[in-house]
């Protein structure tokens, strides 16, 4: 069985500071790992995936995630956080990046950015 | 890029009454589909795998004559909730996974009174 856990519910920096949102996983087969956001009464943009490979993905809007399995983490983080940042944010992991895997979301963390 | 188009975005619809949900896949085709649940503030509940050409794979707590899946095309899913209740009122999201990755519909809203 698979799981995630975000850690915090509610974060919140000023414009410009460091945005660091935590997610843990729990898989008994090697993970694929997703960062979704999600804007009010909309669906899911893909921010970026860890699938295999290097271990420090890229994404869109300066996003970025490391997949630590020593840790069992998949942190995202952006240097300088936007306004425009300010949105709901999900990790999710699912056993394959194909047709018919289930990806299972965590609680989700609400980002919001001070001016 | 792969695109998955849901209709309608949002619904209102009498209690007793059902409404069905439709989910496209405009530039791929999608074998399996998912359909999800989300309360207010809360994350995505996974409800169903929609297969086409065979009966949906629902999760364990989801009544399946409540809300009843049909994948009768490689491009089409749909969700129909029936004699819905206030209860069901929600905002449901497809997805589905072309090859590499999952794509998301815009979600529906539903609201039920």
């Amino acid at each position: 069985a698979q799981s995630v856990t975000q850690l915090g519910s509610h974060v919140s920096v000023s414009e410009g500071a460091l945005v660091l949102l935590r997610c843990n996983y729990s898989s008994s087969v090697p993970p694929y790992l997703f960062w979704y956001v999600q804007y009010p009464n909309q669906g899911l943009q893909l921010l970026l995936k860890y699938t295999t490979g290097a271990t420090l993905v890229k994404g869109i809007n300066g996003f970025e995630a490391e997949f630590k399995k020593s840790e069992t983490s998949f942190h995202l983080t952006k240097p300088s956080a936007h306004m425009s940042d300010a949105a709901e944010y999900f990790c999710a992991v699912s056993d394959r990046d194909n047709q018919g895997g289930k990806l299972i979301f965590g609680q989700g963390t609400e980002l919001s950015v001070k001016p | 890029g792969a695109v998955v188009s849901q209709h309608p975005s949002w619904v209102i619809c009498k209690s007793g009454t059902s409404v069905k949900i439709e989910c496209r896949s405009l530039d791929f085709q999608a074998t399996t589909m998912f359909w999800y649940r989300q309360f207010p503030k809360q994350s995505l509940m996974l409800m169903a795998t929609s297969n086409e050409g065979s009966k949906a794979t629902y999760e364990q707590g989801v009544e399946k004559d409540k809300f009843l899946i049909n994948h009768a095309s490689l491009t089409l899913s749909t969700l129909t909730v029936t004699s819905a209740h206030p209860e069901d009122s929600s905002f449901y999201i497809c997805s589905a996974s072309p090859l590499g990755g999952y794509t998301f519909g815009s979600g529906t809203r539903l609201t039920v009174v």
